[in-house]
């Protein structure tokens, strides 16, 4: 079993959408989570970033963290064709420098 | 403020050869980690380096090795390369390991 479960999509859209992006993990350690999109032929970039549980806003982005199910969650409102990408889920612990262990990515497609 | 920079973008090699990478960290952030992405294994960690020393180390065979220069700009070095180190290998940086690490473009290394 993998640490970061991530379904691969693709997840096909209409512009305007709500989308809902997961993981799941199956390491209690991890404490830091994090999102990046991904473009064809280009780094990953992050967009999110978080500590622990919670909620976190930025702008069109909402990151969810639920510690207690090992369940984290990325939103995206008002989605746009530019949106479409490839989403990777991230984290890692938080004593001493510990890897980034990333989900496989799921592919989003936002139609006109 | 610059992004993480990575020479060469594209690299072209012949089995047995070696191969050096390098990347420059936006300025200011003195981590710097390496990972290998490809269709198969997604993003692998292969390591981490802060203030010159590596802190952590991935499943990658000696072959892969790294350094970390005073100015926090890093090499990652592939020798006796196979046609399975076909894949793009990401810099990424960060202010420390409680930061969240920003990628470069990668450098596409094609093994023939």
């Amino acid at each position: 079993q993998k640490e970061v479960e991530q379904d691969p999509g693709p997840l096909s859209v209409p512009e305007g959408a709500i989308v809902s992006l997961n993981c799941t993990y199956s390491n209690s350690a991890f404490q830091y989570f994090m999102w990046y999109r991904q473009y064809s032929r280009k780094g990953p970039e992050l967009l999110m970033y978080t500590y622990s549980s919670g909620n976190k806003e930025d702008g069109r982005f909402t990151a969810q963290v639920d510690k207690s199910s090992k369940y984290i969650s990325l939103f995206i409102r008002d989605s746009q064709p530019s949106d479409s990408a490839t989403y990777l889920c991230a984290m890692k612990g938080n004593t001493g420098f510990q890897k980034l262990v990333f989900g496989t990515g799921t592919r989003l497609l936002v139609s006109p | 403020k610059a992004g993480v920079t990575q020479t060469p973008r594209y690299l072209i090699k012949t089995r047995g050869q070696q191969v050096t990478l390098s990347c420059s960290p936006i300025s200011g952030h003195r981590s710097v980690s390496w990972y290998q992405q490809t269709p198969g294994q997604g993003l692998q960690f292969l390591f981490e380096y802060f203030s010159e020393t590596q802190r952590n180390k991935g499943n990658f065979p000696g072959r892969f090795s790294g350094r970390q220069f005073s100015n926090s700009r890093s090499e990652m070095n592939v020798s006796t390369l196979e046609l399975g180190d076909s894949a793009l290998y990401l810099c990424a940086s960060s202010l420390d390991a409680t930061y969240g690490y920003t990628f470069g473009s990668g450098t596409r290394l094609t093994v023939v």
